[in-house]
């Protein structure tokens, strides 16, 4: 266990619709990533919070947003979805600003756009 | 562009025997390079790094090998075991600035009691 916790483990949509994606970093970390990993694919960074603020943006499309709230965890809302979507999101958290460090995933969340 | 290519999908090894996985990366910038061991429904794991000033690290069972001029690195398990039997994903960043972790797409390592 890692101790980071993401929710919810899978979801079903259709296209077009709207969901949010939510994780929670291991106590005491402040920086969140996101990553996208879809079939056959590596993980994919999206954005990474750090301490409440966006520090860095991978391929993110604008349809995809993120926040970090005050208490460190994150959202991640995903709008006007197509089926290309369809992926595992995952949320990792570390310590520090710096993405060269051990980062900590979460056991994902399974996206399904039908 | 793949700047980190694992360019074997698959690797089946014997229990007790050694296991290698292996990367390649195409980005003189990266530094700094780390492993990662994912099972079926589980985030990735982390398992070992090592930074462009070393050419060894060691965890255990679990060595690294960093190879700058080829641009190649390498994870051995000595003895591998059954649990080690997961996707293995390998990363690289440059260490100064904030770029993101660049992650290659993995290896299915098969340990065979």
């Amino acid at each position: 266990d890692s101790g980071v916790t993401q929710t919810p483990k899978h979801l079903i949509t259709a296209t077009g619709q709207r969901v949010t994606l939510r994780c929670s970093p291991r106590s005491g970390d402040l920086s969140v990533y996101w990553y996208q990993q879809s079939l056959d694919q590596g993980l994919q960074f999206l954005i990474q919070y750090y301490n409440g603020e966006e520090r860095a943006k991978g391929n993110i499309l604008e349809r995809f947003s993120a926040q970090q709230f005050p208490d460190l965890h994150s959202e991640l809302n995903l709008s006007s979805l197509e089926l290309g979507d369809s992926a595992l999101y995952f949320c990792a958290s570390s310590p520090i600003s710096s993405m060269s460090y051990e980062q900590y995933f979460g056991p994902g969340t399974r996206l399904t756009v039908t | 562009d793949q700047q980190v290519k694992q360019n074997s999908p698959s690797l089946s090894v014997q229990e007790g025997r050694i296991s290698i996985l292996n990367c390649d990366y195409t980005n003189s910038m990266f530094d700094y390079f780390l492993w990662y061991k994912k099972y079926p429904a589980e985030g990735p794991t982390f398992l070992i790094s090592i930074s462009s000033i070393k050419d060894k690290n060691e965890d255990g069972r679990f060595t690294v090998f960093l190879n700058k001029s080829a641009k190649h690195l390498s994870l051995h398990i000595v003895p591998s075991q059954p649990g080690d039997s997961a996707v293995y994903f390998c990363a690289a960043s440059p260490i100064s600035g904030n770029t993101p972790l660049v992650f290659g797409k993995g290896t299915r390592l098969s340990v065979i009691a």
